[in-house]
Order: structure tokens, then C-alpha cells, then sequence
């Protein structure tokens, strides 16, 4: 058990919706990052939150938005649904602020499979 | 091109082979390097992580890194059915743009009885 907690596990919804994903880090760790996962593309990253901030963005869609809340868990917003948005989402954890530091050991959750019909 | 290239295989080994996965990369800036092991349908877990170059061995699980080639390895020894998984390397390093932790697209590994 890595210590991240994902919720929920699976998602099933239809283009066009609005879904949230949330996860708390391990105990004691600032970062939180997003990623998405799929076949053909691989682990990608989202965006990071550092202690409540936006530290680092990378491909995340203009329809996607996340936040990090004062108790350090953060929720991914997905919305104007599409098909191709069904993938695995991931959230990691670090203590580490990124942007390539010694310590930016990632530790990932068991993510959310996000299914859009 | 890809900053991080990894072979997809899938790679299919018997019980106790030596396994041998590799990923090249283009960015000179990246100092840190890790593997990541990813069972199916599971969160990617970290398995090794070394700075620059030079190798670092864990149980039965080394990794090599040759920042002159720009090429990084992971070994494992005695390979058992349980490392049937598939294998991420990721790399980062200061480029002042931002978060640069890169991973690889995975290797597929079977470890066959």
C-alpha cells in the first residue's frame, strides 16, 4: 500500500458529463501530481499541486481543472465528457516541490478507471 | 522523437532468466532516474531510483545508468513469475520550465513457468 488514497475506483458516465476524482496523499506529503493513463499513450502527465499551489501543468485539457485543498487532498475535475477521455487516472504523492529535485519520489494510488459511454 | 524511448515488448522470459530492460533518452538535463513497476491495473510502484551514473543493486534487481550514452538499464536476477508486470523508467532533472519527471511508455514483462 503506497499510502495515496484514490476515490472512487471506477467511473462510468456519458459524454457531455462532469466527474470528480479525489485523492489524499500519504501523510506528510506537498505534492500532489496527476496523471492519466491509456494503451496507446502511455503515463502522461496532468498537472502538480505543491502545498495548495499550482506548481507544474503539462498536457491537461482546457476541460480538466484540479485543485489542492488547506488539508492537502486534491480533486481532478473532468468535464464536457468525451469518449476519448477513458483512461486510467492517477494520482502520486511526493514531499518533494518538483521540478526535477534530488527527492521527487513519486508514490501513486491505485487510480480511477474513468469509462465514458 | 520522444524524450524517453522504451521498447513495449512484450518481453516473455522463463523462471530464473537474467531480464534485461532498457530506455534511452534524448534530455541531458536529466540527473535522477528510476524504474517503476506497474502490475496490471494497479498504480505504477517505485522500484529503484539512482542519481547519474553508475549502478545501484537492490536484491536482485540492479540498475545501470550511463548518462554518456544516455541510456539506462535494469536488470533482474533469478527472475520469478511474480515480477510479471510491466516496467516504467522515468527520469527527471532541473530544466526552469517546470516539472520534467519523464516516464517511459513501459516495457511488458512474463516471467513463464
Amino acid at each position: 500500500d503506497s499510502g495515496v488514497t484514490q476515490t472512487p475506483k471506477h467511473l462510468i458516465t456519458a459524454t457531455g458529463q462532469r466527474v470528480t476524482l479525489r485523492c489524499s496523499p500519504r501523510s506528510g506529503d506537498l505534492s500532489v501530481y496527476w496523471y492519466q493513463q491509456s494503451l496507446d499513450q502511455g503515463l502522461q502527465f496532468l498537472i502538480q499541486y505543491y502545498n495548495g499551489e499550482e506548481r507544474a501543468k503539462g498536457n491537461i485539457l482546457e476541460r480538466f481543472s484540479a485543485q489542492q485543498f488547506p488539508d492537502l487532498h486534491s480533486e481532478l475535475n473532468l468535464s464536457s465528457l468525451e469518449l476519448g477521455d477513458s483512461a486510467l487516472y492517477f494520482c502520486a504523492s511526493s514531499v518533494s516541490p518538483g521540478q526535477g529535485s534530488y527527492n521527487e519520489k513519486l508514490f501513486f494510488g491505485s487510480g480511477t478507471q474513468l469509462s465514458v459511454l | 522523437q520522444k524524450e524517453v524511448e522504451q521498447d513495449p515488448g512484450p518481453l516473455s522470459v522463463p523462471e530464473g532468466a537474467i531480464v534485461s530492460l532498457n530506455c534511452t533518452y534524448s534530455n541531458s538535463a536529466f540527473q535522477y532516474f528510476m524504474w517503476y513497476r506497474q502490475y496490471s491495473r494497479k498504480g505504477p510502484e517505485l522500484l529503484m531510483y539512482t542519481y547519474s551514473s553508475g549502478n545501484k543493486e537492490d536484491g536482485r534487481f540492479t540498475a545501470q545508468v550511463d548518462k554518456s550514452s544516455k541510456y539506462i538499464s535494469l536488470f533482474i536476477r533469478d527472475s520469478q513469475p511474480s515480477d510479471s508486470a510491466t516496467y516504467l523508467c522515468a527520469m527527471s532533472g532541473f530544466t526552469g520550465g517546470g516539472n520534467k519527471l519523464t516516464f517511459g511508455t513501459g516495457t511488458q514483462l512474463k516471467v513463464e513457468l
